[in-house]
């Protein structure tokens, strides 16, 4: 089945080291999309990818960052990653052929102790 | 600006009990609708959507309405179970049908507990 899927499930960090979380999927959708979700609030959207040009939110703190290699694969780069950075992150990919509905992952928990 | 307005949460029912959780939006145009539910610990699934006015999307029991007159997309299921306990978000895409590229705008959520 074509799919979304993220790695790890769930990943604990310390305070300050780096940590990458990685998203891949196979609907070859050109558009990927990084979520950040806090104990059952609404998605918060990070940036996104489409094809290859990047876009940022507004309110997106430097300290997180993206890389998408190809069309397949996208990658959350957390650089220095603090308490309040703890949450479920969301990987959703969409396209035109299916009218821009965005199919999501599983997620991420990332715990920074 | 876009916007999904939800009703405030959580829902307790009782198991075989009717839900309804309202929704409303704003937006320009003719957006898509959708409603998604998230099970404890997981992702986001996409649970009906509505594409334009008088749609009723529906899946596992839920159905949905897009209205456009009264701007509102209620999620109702007639007989709850237990393992319909979820956070449930309502949702909606600018995509003037399905061929302009929009960002997604949720609404708050609703926690929904259902007891034997």
């Amino acid at each position: 089945d074509a799919m979304v899927i993220q790695n790890p499930r769930y990943q604990v960090t310390q305070f300050g080291k780096p940590v990458t979380l990685s998203c891949s999927q196979t609907l070859n959708h050109n558009v990927m999309y990084w979520y950040q979700q806090k104990s059952s609030q609404a998605p918060k959207l990070l940036f996104h990818y489409y094809d290859k040009d990047f876009n940022n939110e507004a309110d997106t703190p430097d300290n997180f960052q993206s890389r998408r290699p190809n069309t397949s694969f996208c990658f959350l780069d957390i650089r220095s990653p603090g308490l309040g950075d703890a949450a479920m992150y969301l990987c959703a990919t969409s396209s035109l052929r299916d009218s821009y509905e965005q199919y999501f992952g599983p997620g991420t928990r990332l715990t920074v102790t | 600006g876009n916007s999904v307005t939800q009703m405030e949460g959580p829902v307790t029912l009782s198991e075989e009990a009717f839900l309804t959780i309202n929704c409303t939006y704003t937006a320009t145009g003719y957006p898509s609708l959708f409603w998604y539910v998230q099970y404890p610990g997981e992702g986001l699934q996409l649970l009906l959507k509505a594409t334009k006015a008088d749609d009723k999307g529906s899946n596992k029991g839920f159905e949905a309405t897009y209205r456009k007159e009264t701007t509102s997309f209620h999620l109702e299921k007639g007989s709850v179970q237990v393992s319909d306990s979820a956070v449930y978000f309502c949702a909606l895409l600018p995509n003037a049908g399905g061929t302009s590229y929009g960002k997604l705008t949720f609404g708050q959520g609703t926690i929904l507990t259902v007891h034997p």
